[in-house]
């Protein structure tokens, strides 16, 4: 099945904490795209790849790291997590720019 | 940068009606995508339905269909015979067609949390 996998679903940690969320998708796409959720604001990219070795930052890029080492891979790093970083996260994938974004299950992150 | 604007937060139709969901954006570039997406309480983001602009055609998938009016920069969702399972929030989505030049991704709307009366 193409799909967008993110892991974990769901994690609480605490201030100052390093943590990844994997994201992997098996479909080949060559664009990759992290989102945060918030409400009232929608959603807002954080950083995305246009391809392997190739990431820029999105709106939202503060206090986040991306890889993107492998076209399936695009992890999301917080080296040194805050409360106001507590939010819904979503990674996504595309191949091509009509065909929209295929987006995974979503994180729920709580910072405490 | 462009900007997407979702002017109701929450809207409320009755079972087997028919609602039109609004969205306006800002952009100076003259080729992109237009996208709907239904976030249902499972938070899953899925696609409903998507516009490229330099089509005229309005795009039409089952019961949602949109009002495309580039001049006016307009981009409204229609649902036809609202079915209970329509209830979710609603995002308008831009993606500009210059991929290879310059940034990519979605820029969203705020949202509107469609509720359907039974």
């Amino acid at each position: 099945e193409a799909q967008v996998t993110q892991n974990p679903r769901y994690l609480i940690t605490v201030t100052g904490k390093k943590l990844t969320v994997t994201c992997s998708q098996n479909m080949n796409h060559e664009y990759m795209s992290w989102y945060r959720q918030d409400p009232g604001l929608g959603l807002r990219q954080i950083y995305y790849s246009m391809n392997v070795e190739v990431t820029d930052k999105g709106d939202v890029p503060e206090g986040y790291k991306v890889s993107r080492k492998e076209k399936r891979n695009f992890p999301l790093i917080l080296e040194s997590p805050s409360p106001n970083q507590t939010s819904l996260y979503f990674c996504a994938s595309s191949l091509s720019g009509p065909d929209g974004y295929t987006f995974g299950s979503g994180t729920r992150l709580t910072v405490v | 940068a462009q900007t997407v604007t979702q002017s109701q937060p929450e809207m409320s139709v009755q079972e087997a009606e028919t609602v039109t969901l609004s969205c306006t954006y800002d952009t100076s570039e003259s080729d992109y995508y237009l996208f709907w997406y239904k976030q249902p309480p499972s938070r899953q983001m899925i696609l409903v339905i998507r516009q490229e602009a330099y089509k005229q055609q309005n795009a039409t998938e089952n019961r949602f269909s949109v009002n495309f009016q580039k001049a006016a920069k307009s981009f409204s969702l229609k649902i036809s015979d609202s079915q209970l399972g329509d209830a979710a929030m609603y995002f308008c989505a831009y993606r500009s067609a210059w991929l290879r030049g310059g940034a990519d991704g979605l820029t969203f709307g705020k949202g509107t949390h469609l509720i359907i009366q039974p």
